[in-house]
C-alpha cells in the first residue's frame, strides 16, 4: 500500500538554529513529493516539490528538502529557523497507480515550534 | 491571481441536519479536490474531479456525502444527514491537472456537528 509517514508529531527548535522535519514514503513506482505548511485556521500553503532531477529542492521562505531514494525520505530543512516558521507541516506523495487517475497521500503532520 | 475560494468559513449544525459547502477553484484549473481534515490528522481525499467528471471518489461516504462540479468550474459538497464524526475542516484544492502539478488549497470550511 502507498503511504507517507512523518515520524515526529512535534519538533522543537530554538530560533536561529537549523531545523529538520522528517518524511519517509512507501510507494511503488516513482514518487512525486510535496511539502505544505498550514497556519492556524488557514488552508495548506505549498512550499516545494520534487519531481525529478536534482535531489536538493529549494522552495519558499528559505526552506529546502532533500530527496533520498535509497532511504525513501524527503526531509524538510531550513538553515536558520524563525519564530514565524512555527506551524503544522505536511509531507505528501503522489503516485500513478495502474488503474486510477492518480492518488495523493498526506502524512499526519508535524507541528514545528520555534522558540525565541 | 486569485486563489481558491471557499464558503462558508465556519458552520455549526445539529446532527441529522444537512449542510453544503461551495468551492471556486483557480481560473483554468481542470482538477478540483475535496479533502476532509479531522483535527490532528492529515487531509484525506474525498473526491477528485477532472473537469466535469469524477476520477476518484473511493473514500467518499456515498450514503451521506455527495459532490458535483457543474460546467467544470465551481463545486459543491453536501452532507445529508450529518453525523457527529463529520466534524472536521473541509478543504478544497485545485490544480492544472498534470501529474506533477501543484495543488493549491482554499482556506477551508470548519464544520462542527453538535
Amino acid at each position: 500500500a502507498q503511504s507517507v509517514a512523518q515520524p515526529e508529531d512535534q519538533v522543537n527548535v530554538a530560533e536561529g538554529n537549523p531545523l529538520t522535519v522528517k518524511c519517509t514514503y512507501s510507494v511503488s513506482g516513482n514518487p512525486y513529493l510535496f511539502w505544505y505548511v498550514q497556519y492556524p485556521n488557514r488552508g495548506l500553503q505549498f512550499l516545494l516539490k520534487y519531481i525529478t532531477g536534482d535531489n536538493l529542492v529549494k522552495g519558499s521562505y528559505g526552506f529546502e528538502a532533500e530527496f533520498n531514494k535509497s532511504q525513501t525520505s524527503f526531509h524538510l530543512k531550513k538553515p536558520s529557523a524563525l519564530v514565524s516558521d512555527s506551524a503544522l507541516y505536511f509531507c505528501a506523495v503522489r503516485v500513478l497507480p495502474l488503474y486510477n487517475f492518480n492518488k495523493f497521500y498526506f502524512g499526519s503532520g508535524t507541528k514545528l515550534n520555534v522558540k525565541p | 491571481e486569485a486563489g481558491v475560494a471557499q464558503s462558508p468559513r465556519y458552520k455549526i449544525i445539529e446532527k441529522r441536519q444537512s449542510v453544503a459547502f461551495w468551492c471556486n477553484p483557480i481560473s483554468g484549473h481542470a482538477t478540483l479536490y475535496w479533502y476532509q481534515q479531522i483535527l490532528g490528522q492529515g487531509p484525506k481525499l474525498l473526491i477528485q474531479f477532472q473537469n466535469n467528471g469524477v476520477v476518484d471518489d473511493s473514500q467518499l461516504p456515498k450514503d451521506r456525502f455527495s459532490a458535483e462540479r457543474l460546467k467544470g468550474v465551481d463545486s459543491t459538497l453536501k452532507i445529508q444527514p450529518a453525523k457527529l464524526e463529520d466534524s472536521a475542516v473541509y478543504l478544497c484544492a485545485s490544480s492544472l491537472g498534470g501529474y506533477t502539478d501543484t495543488q493549491y488549497f482554499g482556506p477551508g470550511t470548519r464544520l462542527t456537528v453538535l
